[in-house]
């Protein structure tokens, strides 16, 4: 099956400082990615659908200033985290179609971010 | 808005013993219904998809059923062993992306 990568696993910064982490469709393009976000022993909830090329939309509560999303290539999306404080830390997953217009979906392994 | 609810929220079973989780849904217009499993500290694992049209799906030791007119799935694991322990979701996709339950933490106690 199609493959989602990410990057880093894992990460570990400083409150206040920014945090990038990669979403990679491996073997599919994906004109649309989106980001979750899981807290401890919580479900995962969607932050932001990436679009390639536009936009995106995030999910109602999340701030867009503060979740950077850029989605600049069909098999790359980005999700920055600004001036990141240890509320933050979470465990983010990003997930893409199977194919343009596909209901099922791929998940990335996930990037565990502590902020301290 | 779609929500989904999973019974147990926990549960703790010997092992080979037969078990069922519970999954329910409020819309019921879905395209499919999928489980995954989630390891601690780990990732999702998918283990069943069934499309909205289907009844039912079966892999191995796991066999998931689909009522969409009452919003209701089931994921029923058969002689469960030690290395099943784990979170199970369940999560539907309809007209937005996946949207998740909170999971059922397994136990299977050797």
């Amino acid at each position: 099956g199609a493959v989602v990568s990410q990057h880093p696993s894992r990460v570990i910064c400083k409150s206040g400082t920014s945090v990038k982490i990669e979403c990679r469709s491996l073997d599919f393009q994906a004109t649309t990615m989106f980001w979750y976000r899981q807290f401890p022993k919580q479900s995962l909830m969607l932050m932001a659908t990436s679009n390639e090329g536009s936009k995106a939309t995030y999910e109602q509560g999340v701030e867009k200033d503060k979740f950077l999303i850029n989605h600049a290539s069909l098999t790359l999306s980005t999700l920055t985290v600004t001036s990141a404080h240890p509320e933050d830390s979470s465990f983010y997953i990003c997930s893409a179609p199977a194919a343009a217009g596909s209901y099922e979906q791929y998940f990335g392994p996930g990037t565990r971010l502590t902020v301290t | 808005k779609q929500e989904v609810t999973q019974i147990p929220a926990a549960l703790s079973v010997p092992e080979g013993e037969n078990l069922v989780l519970n999954c329910s849904f409020t819309d019921s217009a879905i395209y499919n219904l999928q489980w995954f499993r989630q390891d601690p500290g780990k990732g999702l694992t998918s283990l069943l998809l069934i499309q909205s049209s289907q009844r039912e799906q079966t892999s191995g030791r796991l066999n998931a059923s689909l009522d969409k007119s009452s919003g209701r799935s089931t994921l029923y694991i058969a002689a469960s062993q030690p290395g099943d322990s784990a979170t199970y979701l369940c999560a539907v996709r309809g007209n937005t992306p996946l949207v998740f339950g909170k999971g059922t933490r397994l136990s299977v106690i050797a």
